[in-house]
């Protein structure tokens, strides 16, 4: 089945405290991106990836890291999460940088304390 | 910038009635369109999407939007809602000059149906 997944679902975690959100794509999408959703604010792109080795901030960057070692693979990484990183994420695909549809993964819970 | 407009927050139907969401974006030129819903608890999935040709473009579960250039909308309809149709839908809009694909979503828009 074509998916976009992520883990974890749900985390609680701690001012200061390293994290990382994985993110995997089984279609051999070219393009990835990060998104997190706030209420009254739709979503803002974090980073997106074009191709591995490829990755660009999108409109909210700051406190964020990714990296794209592999195709299928695009990991969301917080160095220091801070409370104002409370916040739903989804991680998307889509076949190319030609605006094709994106396809979002299941989302990610986030409560930084 | 790019910006996506829907004028509702929150609406309220109930069953049978018909709905129209509202959305407007600030890009004029070559845009790709779409709609996305976000059930309770669930990610994204998308609706209906236009790329260029016919204006009116029909989506799953009895979806439709209708592309008006001169207006910079993209509103979506449903004839007849259900309460299966509770949700919060996105307008969001993509454009060759976006910078690397990217989507620009509106608010969002909570659609509460009562049975």
């Amino acid at each position: 089945e074509a998916q976009v997944t992520q883990n974890p679902r749900y985390l609680i975690t701690v001012t200061g405290k390293k994290l990382t959100v994985t993110c995997s794509q089984n279609m051999n999408h070219e393009y990835m991106s990060w998104y997190r959703q706030d209420p009254g604010l739709g979503l803002r792109q974090i980073y997106y990836s074009m191709n591995v080795e490829v990755t660009d901030k999108g409109d909210v960057p700051e406190g964020y890291k990714v990296s794209r070692k592999e195709k299928r693979n695009f990991p969301l990484i917080l160095e220091s999460p801070s409370p104002n990183q409370t916040s739903l994420y989804f991680c998307a695909s889509s076949k190319s940088r030609r605006q094709e549809t994106q396809y979002f993964g299941p989302g990610t819970r986030l409560l930084v304390l | 910038a790019q910006s996506v407009s829907q004028h509702n927050h929150h609406v309220i139907l109930s069953e049978a009635a018909s709905l129209e969401l509202g959305c407007n974006y600030s890009y004029g030129g070559t845009v790709n369109l779409f709609w996305y819903v976000q059930y309770p608890g669930q990610h994204l999935q998308l609706l209906l999407k236009y790329f260029s040709g016919d204006p009116l473009v029909k989506g799953i579960k009895g979806f439709e939007a209708e592309f008006i250039k001169s207006k910079f909308s993209f509103n979506l309809r449903k004839p007849s809602v259900q309460w299966s149709d509770t949700a919060e839908y996105f307008c969001a809009v993509t454009s060759i000059y976006n910078q690397g694909g990217k989507l620009i979503f509106g608010q969002g828009t909570e659609l509460s149906v009562k049975p």
